[in-house]
């Protein structure tokens, strides 16, 4: 498709479960960054990646939070022993890299996860 | 610290102009943006300003930046019901496509017929 991609659109997983949700960015697009946004709030961001690697993970909550992009493409965020608080829509957006760039960002639709 | 902030609420008329507020902490910021989130739907971009620039117009929607008091406003002329949306002001601190970009909390534009 011509848009970012997310899936599940909506996980409903027990408390301590494990949850590992997919992005699939815009073609071309070598910036990929997770957003985190809770009820009544604005996205917050978790994590950059450039290319295959974080260029930034300072966002990250704490080490249940996970994020990889192995071909530079896709890209998996996951989180361990998942929490009530954790629920929230997870969002993902692509943007390329290239001179001059404005820094727009394409957000998908978001993941919803709901921890029981 | 990064903080930017927006009121809540804004309830105009159809046709009325609407006039969305932010304000802003840090001064090194490059971009400003503001973004538009329908329900169930992502956030799109709506018009973004630089900031050596002091005013972008695009069609209907008009930004102005005052850099000095660091507010950043939207202002959207005759406002249509299918505006209805909630508005974030983002600030990008490091320029260019390092999107590390801080929202507000967002203002919910509600336009009655």
């Amino acid at each position: 498709g011509a848009g970012v991609s997310q899936t599940p659109s909506n996980k409903v997983t027990e408390k301590g479960k494990y949850v590992e949700l997919r992005c699939d960015p815009i073609s071309g697009h070598t910036a990929l960054y997770w957003y985190r946004q809770s009820l009544g709030q604005g996205p917050e961001f978790l994590i950059y990646f450039q290319g295959t690697g974080a260029a930034d993970d300072s966002g990250l909550p704490n080490d249940r939070f996970f994020a990889v992009r192995p071909e530079g493409s896709v890209s998996t965020l996951k989180i361990q022993r998942t929490e009530r608080g954790d629920s929230a829509v997870y969002l993902c957006a692509s943007s390329l890299q290239a001179g001059g760039n404005t820094g727009e960002l394409f957000f998908g639709e978001g993941s919803r996860l709901t921890v029981l | 610290g990064e903080d930017v902030e927006q009121s809540l609420f804004l309830s105009v008329r159809e046709g009325d102009s609407s006039v969305i507020n932010c304000t802003y902490t840090d001064s090194s910021s490059t971009y400003l943006y503001w973004y538009k989130q329908e329900p169930g739907a992502g956030l799109q971009l709506l018009t973004y300003i630089f900031s050596n620039m002091d005013m972008k117009q695009d069609q209907r929607l008009t930004v102005l930046l005052n850099k000095k008091d660091k507010h950043l406003s939207l202002r959207i002329a005759d406002t249509q019901t299918g505006d209805s949306a909630i508005y974030f002001c983002a600030e990008n601190l490091y320029g260019g496509s390092q999107g590390n970009l801080i929202f507000g909390k967002g203002t919910k534009l509600s336009v009655k017929p």
